[in-house]
């Protein structure tokens, strides 16, 4: 079964960059989308199809996708950009998300 | 306003079935596919169970496969999924959301139900 690989945990600096990596095999033949979750609410999607923002979400957030990675950004970090993020990807008949990354915004 | 709601969680026995549905409005329900993911507690998302617009098509996760069934009925905008021989490792909150048309990716998710399977 395929697998998406993330790293634990990923610390940023209060406005400066942070980025999540999501390694899978050939990854950047796939279109991967890209979920932001905060404790106790639901899971809400911040990039669609590798670098595509849903309506409401800040520029700020972008994703690319290459090779064996994507990767998710997150530009000018915030506070309230503190949360677990996901990737997911759909593969031969399954929807499969990634282990997921805590953000920590210092 | 496009909402999802969910129901039917509790605790069950192991072994035992649990109904949950999901109430769709604020949208054309019968236009998308849905999905069922859980959530096991302090763990990361899981995908359950997915259903096209029309039921054509239907797929499941092999931890689930042979014990829930996804259904809906588009004239009551609803998405259930049946869970049958429940085990202790099925315990999470179970979210329904909807996948965007075309693009991909699920856009709206309801605020989950939790289901327990202890003795």
């Amino acid at each position: 079964s395929y697998e998406l690989t993330q790293p634990l945990s990923v610390s940023v600096a209060l406005g400066q960059t942070a980025r999540i990596t999501c390694g899978g095999n050939n990854i950047g033949s796939k279109n991967v989308h890209w979920y932001q979750q905060k404790p106790g609410q639901a899971p809400v999607l911040v990039i669609y199809r590798d670098s595509n923002r849903p309506s409401g979400i800040p520029e700020r957030f972008s994703g690319s996708n290459s090779g064996n990675t994507a990767t998710l950004t997150i530009s000018r970090a915030q506070a309230g950009d503190e949360a677990d993020y996901y990737c997911q990807v759909w593969d031969s008949s399954t929807e499969v998300f990634g282990t997921g990354t805590k953000v920590t915004v210092l | 306003e496009v909402q999802l709601v969910e129901s039917g969680g509790g605790l069950v026995k192991p072994g035992g079935s649990l109904r949950l549905s999901c109430a769709a409005s604020g949208f054309t329900f019968s236009s998308y596919s849905m999905n069922w993911v859980r959530q096991a507690p302090g763990k990361g998302l899981e995908w359950v169970s997915s259903i096209s617009s029309s039921s054509s098509y239907i797929y499941y996760a092999d931890s689930v496969k042979g014990r829930f069934t996804i259904s809906r009925d588009n004239a009551k905008n609803s998405l259930y999924l049946q869970m049958n021989s429940l085990r202790a490792e099925d315990t999470a909150v179970y979210y329904c959301a909807r996948t965007q048309l075309v693009a991909g990716g699920m856009d709206v998710w309801g605020q989950g139900t939790t289901v327990t399977v202890s003795s």
